[in-house]
């Protein structure tokens, strides 16, 4: 089915590099948010956007994690000048509409291994 | 954000029934108790929510206590596939500002065979 869709599925970078992570999110959703999930860990929130606006960024770690979904549908998280501590796994989620309880649709996530 | 505390790991064996506990005390009145799941090397999936009822969908049925400070999640019969580590998670109904999903570090399930 049409679910959630990330790529790469794997990146493995050297430190210093700059990385790009794609999702497409399911047709149609109006919310999509970025997570962090480090080995053994819980996802983490990175940010969140309702169509093409950010409105929420606090959980990106430093300046130099950016996202964007400039047309309100793919999304793009950027990493400049990796550090071996973004080792982790990249996970997009979307949701249809901007309502409270609606479930989260995860994909599969982006391993990224700095080097 | 209110918080939840679940046990690390559980182990149940195949074709019993399994009860995830998830203790929140500090839940507010707006808060939905919400589960995901989420299988190796796969994101997290939705799994059942609920307010002040207990729920039951397709997937599992969702218990929660009377004073709502504690909830079980219940898997009627485990299977093989039901190994994961499930996550219990506080959603506030305030329309702003509360979109994110707060995840902690969940309850590694282990199915024996």
């Amino acid at each position: 089915g049409a679910g959630v869709s990330q790529s790469p599925r794997y990146k493995v970078a050297k430190r210093g590099q700059d990385v790009a992570l794609r999702c497409d999110p399911i047709s149609g959703h109006v919310s999509l948010f970025w997570y962090q999930q480090a080995l053994g860990q819980g996802p983490e929130f990175l940010t969140y956007f309702q169509n093409e606006a950010q409105l929420d960024k606090s959980g990106l770690p430093s300046d130099r994690f950016f996202a964007e979904r400039p047309e309100g549908s793919v999304s793009t998280l950027k990493i400049q000048r990796t550090q071996q501590e973004d080792s982790a796994v990249y996970l997009c989620a979307s949701s249809p509409h901007r309502v409270q309880n609606e479930k989260l649709f995860f994909g599969s996530g982006t391993q990224l291994s700095v080097l | 954000d209110a918080k939840t505390t679940q046990p690390n790991s559980m182990e149940s064996n195949e074709e019993e029934p399994v009860h995830l506990p998830c203790n929140h005390s500090t839940i507010s009145g707006t808060d939905y108790i919400h589960w995901y799941r989420q299988l190796p090397s796969q994101g997290p999936e939705y799994v059942i929510h609920g307010l002040t009822s207990n729920v039951n969908n397709r997937m599992a049925s969702l218990a929660i206590a009377e004073d709502r400070k504690s909830s079980t999640l219940i898997l009627h019969r485990a299977t093989l596939r039901d190994a994961a580590v499930y996550y219990c998670i506080l959603r506030s109904s305030r329309v702003f500002g509360n979109e994110k999903l707060t995840f902690g570090t969940g309850t590694r399930l282990t199915i024996i065979p």
